[in-house]
């Protein structure tokens, strides 16, 4: 079965560069959800995306903005990045449907170093 | 607050035994789905089981059962017949929904078998 897609899976940068991460949601899912992971911690929320609008928003700092276009996928753009953005990356997605019971589909991740 | 409190940092379990991962969480929503994921060294987030919190049956999917304890807002994850396979990070995430849903997430608990 199709799975979430994520590119790249690594992505080394230099402070202060962009950086773009890629996401391709299971076909038919329309809600899109980006996360970050610190070394050794809890996934934290960032942004969500339902229809192509940004449903929620959580603890994204302003360097970065996301988007989500009409085939669904997204991209996540992060600009001046610091040392502190080196994490992993994920994103989910899942269908709108309130009934579903098996919670998000991750990607893989995208392990993003800054040095 | 909302919060998922995972209290166990690290686990160790003999191969065969059964473990119980630790996971009490706080909301005053009266609907939100709790869930278990499986982190292992690769990155990936992999869905393990679902409670929802209406349902007064504890949720079982194969050798992971959930201890669903409502009145205390608990919600232990079961490994029975540990495998070498299972050592991994695990977290207990909680779904809310305000317009969209969004997960919380536990700190994890890194479970290691033991062969």
């Amino acid at each position: 079965a199709a799975g979430v897609i994520q590119s790249p899976r690594h992505l080394i940068k230099e402070k202060r560069e962009t950086a773009t991460l890629k996401c391709y949601p299971i076909p038919r899912h329309d809600t899109v959800y980006w996360y970050q992971q610190g070394p050794g911690q809890d996934p934290q929320f960032l942004i969500s995306f339902y229809e192509k609008m940004q449903s929620d928003k959580g603890s994204i700092p302003d360097r970065f903005s996301a988007q989500q276009f009409s085939d669904y996928h997204s991209e996540l753009n992060m600009s001046s990045l610091e040392l502190g953005d080196s994490a992993l990356y994920f994103c989910a997605s899942s269908p709108t449907s309130t009934a579903s019971s098996y919670g998000y589909t991750f990607g893989s991740g995208t392990r993003l170093t800054v040095v | 607050a909302q919060k998922i409190t995972q209290t166990q940092p690290g686990m160790f379990v003999q191969e065969k035994e059964a473990v119980t991962l630790d996971c009490t969480y706080d909301t005053s929503d009266q609907s939100y789905g709790l869930f278990w994921y499986k982190q292992p060294s690769s990155g990936e987030m992999i869905f393990l089981i679902y409670q929802g919190s209406y349902d007064e049956q504890n949720a079982t999917e194969g050798r992971y059962s959930l201890n669903f304890q409502k009145a205390r807002k608990s919600a232990n994850l079961v490994i029975s017949a540990s495998q070498l396979g299972d050592s991994a990070m695990y977290f207990c995430a909680m779904r809310l929904y305000s317009g969209t849903y969004k997960y919380i997430f536990g700190t994890g608990t890194r479970l290691k078998v033991l062969a």
